[in-house]
């Protein structure tokens, strides 16, 4: 079963407006990863938070990550038409190398 | 730099027939992933490398699947006897080092179609 559960499933939304996107998983972690995905093929990384670590910033980006609610967020400011993707959390599980993905949120941004 | 490049974009092969996909990670990469995503399962984590050796191939579906490193740089991964549920976007990722503090950072991916 998948590690991260991604909320909402799907978010459409204004140009400009701020688009905030939340993940929740369920075993200890040593770090929380968010992909873009376009189209269904590579996946970009976006940004990563280490499990001591509460909030980064990445240029309009902004995570959150609150280990004693296993839960992370993301939040896209000042959102364009080109952020239109879907987006992934990606759990780094503490005692595993792998990746555990959530489903993703489909992001649509409106002109 | 480069980016992790994967080959063929595209495969489209007729059930029963064997596959081989190709990973080159970023230069330095000691570590390298293979997943697949597809419409009912989502992203799956297949096998890891560290180097030339696979220390985690947990999430291989079946014996049919097989995958080498070599070099410790390009990556192989092999389907026998393809099957029609094996159909899915193949993403190959390295990184620096452990998963614990290093990104992973993403292939476009190879699309397989089994026919």
């Amino acid at each position: 079963s998948q590690q991260g559960e991604e909320d909402p499933q799907a978010l459409s939304i204004q140009e400009g407006e701020n688009a905030t996107m939340n993940c929740s998983y369920k075993t200890s972690i040593n770090n929380l990863q968010w992909y873009r995905q376009n189209s269904g093929r590579g996946l970009v990384h976006l940004i990563l938070i280490r499990s001591n670590e509460r909030e980064k910033h990445s240029g309009r980006l902004r995570v959150t990550l609150d280990t004693s609610k296993k839960s992370s967020s993301l939040l896209i400011t000042a959102s364009r038409a080109a952020d239109t993707a879907s987006y992934f959390c990606a759990t780094g599980i503490q005692g595993a190398q792998k990746l555990v993905f959530g489903q993703g949120t489909r992001l649509t941004i409106n002109p | 730099g480069a980016g992790v490049s994967q080959s063929p974009s595209n495969k489209v092969t007729e059930k029963g027939k064997d596959v081989e996909l190709r990973c080159d990670p970023i230069s330095g990469h000691t570590a390298l992933y293979w997943y697949r995503q597809s419409l009912g399962q989502g992203l799956e984590f297949l096998i890891y490398f560290q180097g030339n050796s696979a220390p985690d191939k947990s999430g291989l579906p079946s014996d049919r699947f097989s995958a080498e490193r070599t070099g410790g740089s390009v990556s192989t991964l092999t389907i026998q006897r393809t099957q029609q549920e094996d159909s899915a976007v193949y993403l190959c990722a390295s990184s620096l080092g452990s998963t614990g503090f290093y990104e992973q950072y993403f292939g476009p991916g190879t699309r397989l179609t089994v026919t």
